[in-house]
């Protein structure tokens, strides 16, 4: 597609519940990235996918997170049983490259809301 | 790890008059500077950026300058319009790891 896609772009859960979030990233792009917002604040950094190499998982907050990229294209970042801190807006991104070596482009987000 | 500071956290100017927002950050091996746009209900949109070879560059209202010795870079719009009313983020990053951002500045810019 044109850009990065993202959904559902909003999400309302039981605090407990296991929630998944998709990211569609522009085709060709190697890098993915998934970044967590919460209101007012900056971009926190949750993990960084490159072509085949392990992901980069150092921003993830607790093992109740996680992320996968099948097929070097689409992502899935998962949160089990959510709790109300989860609640965010969390925006993919991907990359031609490597983030140092060209821009990224976002998506525009899934904000979840842990009730 | 990377720190990116920025400052201010907000920010209102007169349509016409220029802002300024600066960020700090932490890392020498830091190399790539970029500067992200969020409009409301939107994600953030790449306005420019800078590599750590360059001292300035700029792109018709706007302009990014990096002081690499003392480990800082700014971002300038001149002749703001009430549509550069957005939170701006700038960030820093090297290569193999993700971009590190800072706390973003809400800019408005009043007619």
């Amino acid at each position: 597609g044109a850009g990065v896609s993202q959904s559902p772009s909003n999400k309302v859960t039981e605090k407990g519940k296991d929630v998944e979030l998709r990211c569609d990233p522009i085709s060709g792009h190697t890098a993915l990235y998934w970044y967590r917002q919460s209101l007012g604040q900056g971009l926190e950094f949750l993990i960084y996918f490159q072509g085949n190499s392990a992901p980069d998982k150092s921003g993830l907050p607790s093992d109740r997170f996680s992320a996968e990229r099948t097929g070097g294209s689409v992502s899935t970042l998962t949160i089990q049983r959510t709790q109300q801190e989860d609640s965010a807006v969390y925006l993919c991104a991907s990359s031609l490259d490597g983030p140092a070596n060209y821009g990224y482009t976002f998506g525009s987000g899934t904000r979840l809301t842990v009730v | 790890g990377e720190n990116v500071e920025q400052h201010p956290s907000t920010l209102s100017v007169q349509e016409g008059d220029s802002a300024v927002i600066k960020c700090t950050y932490s890392d020498s091996a830091s190399n790539y500077f970029p500067w992200y746009k969020q409009e409301l209900g939107k994600g953030p949109q790449l306005i420019i950026d800078i590599r750590s070879n360059v001292g300035e560059k700029k792109d018709q209202r706007i302009a990014v300058t990096l002081n690499k010795t003392a480990k800082h870079f700014s971002l300038h719009i001149t002749e703001t319009q009430p549509e550069d009313s957005a939170v701006y983020f700038c960030a820093a990053g090297n290569s193999g790891y993700a971009l590190n951002f800072g706390k973003g500045t809400s800019l408005l810019v009043t007619p």
